[in-house]
């Protein structure tokens, strides 16, 4: 079973700043299959970002992945107020589907 | 536009059995590369997969509830649901539906979630 462990838990940054998640995997994800999740108070979580690196359907293009293997990141070049929330990673390629703990952008 | 919509009590007691449907809208839940399912979030903690099936009745669940969970589909009514038996205090939290859209198929279908629900919350209490 794949664990997924996000640092840092909490950000707290500014809009107009660059910010740059990370998602360690406890052993290989298969393929890339890594996807990223931005979810709101009160919301469901949104997909933002699969395989790795590919953006959803309607995803801004300040929102950026990488990574593969058991190291994964979610870049966000320039902070909308829009886009201060929690972040999860989630691994595909084996079962079970398993979430990071998720990490916390805070308004500084 | 596909959309989700989950139905079903929020309370239940303890040693009792949850069941929640989730209703599609704007699309068909025999569409190509879908299966559908539930994941669960605690209130102010992370996400938990619970489990996914296709349309025909292929079933992934997450091995740590699966004695406990059935995931059904109906594609009369475009509509999928969840029944978890024996529920206790730690089942009480946000219930998502959600389609996972996958890439490919190998010994699990492998895909991201990119439809969800609003989410329902359940508790369990007596």
């Amino acid at each position: 079973e794949i664990v997924l462990t996000q640092s840092p838990g909490t950000l707290s940054l500014s809009p107009g700043e660059r910010v740059t998640l990370s998602c360690r995997a406890s052993q290989s994800v298969d393929s890339s299959y890594l996807a990223w999740y931005q979810q709101k108070p009160g919301q469901a979580p949104r997909l933002l970002i699969y395989g790795a690196s590919s953006r959803a359907t309607g995803i801004p293009d300040r929102f950026s992945g990488s990574g593969s293997g058991t190291d994964f990141t979610l870049t966000i070049t320039r902070l909308e107020p829009e886009d201060f929330a929690v972040y999860y990673c989630q691994q595909y390629g084996s079962s079970p589907y398993a979430f990071g703990q998720g990490t916390k952008l805070e308004i500084k | 536009q596909l959309q989700l919509q989950e139905s079903g009590p929020g309370l239940v007691k303890p040693s009792d059995t949850l069941s929640l449907t989730c209703t599609v809208s704007g699309g068909s839940i025999t569409s190509g590369r879908s299966f559908w399912g539930w994941i669960r979030q605690p209130p102010g903690k992370g996400l938990e997969w619970i489990g996914s099936s296709s349309y025909r009745g292929n079933i992934y669940y997450n091995a740590t509830l699966k004695s406990r969970i059935t995931i059904s589909a109906d594609t009369s009514e475009n509509q999928f649901s969840l029944k978890m038996s024996s529920v206790t205090a730690a089942d009480t939290a946000v219930y998502y539906c959600t389609r996972l859209r996958y890439e490919d198929v190998w010994g699990i279908p492998r895909g991201a979630f990119d439809i969800w629900g609003q989410g329902t919350m359940v508790t369990v209490s007596s």
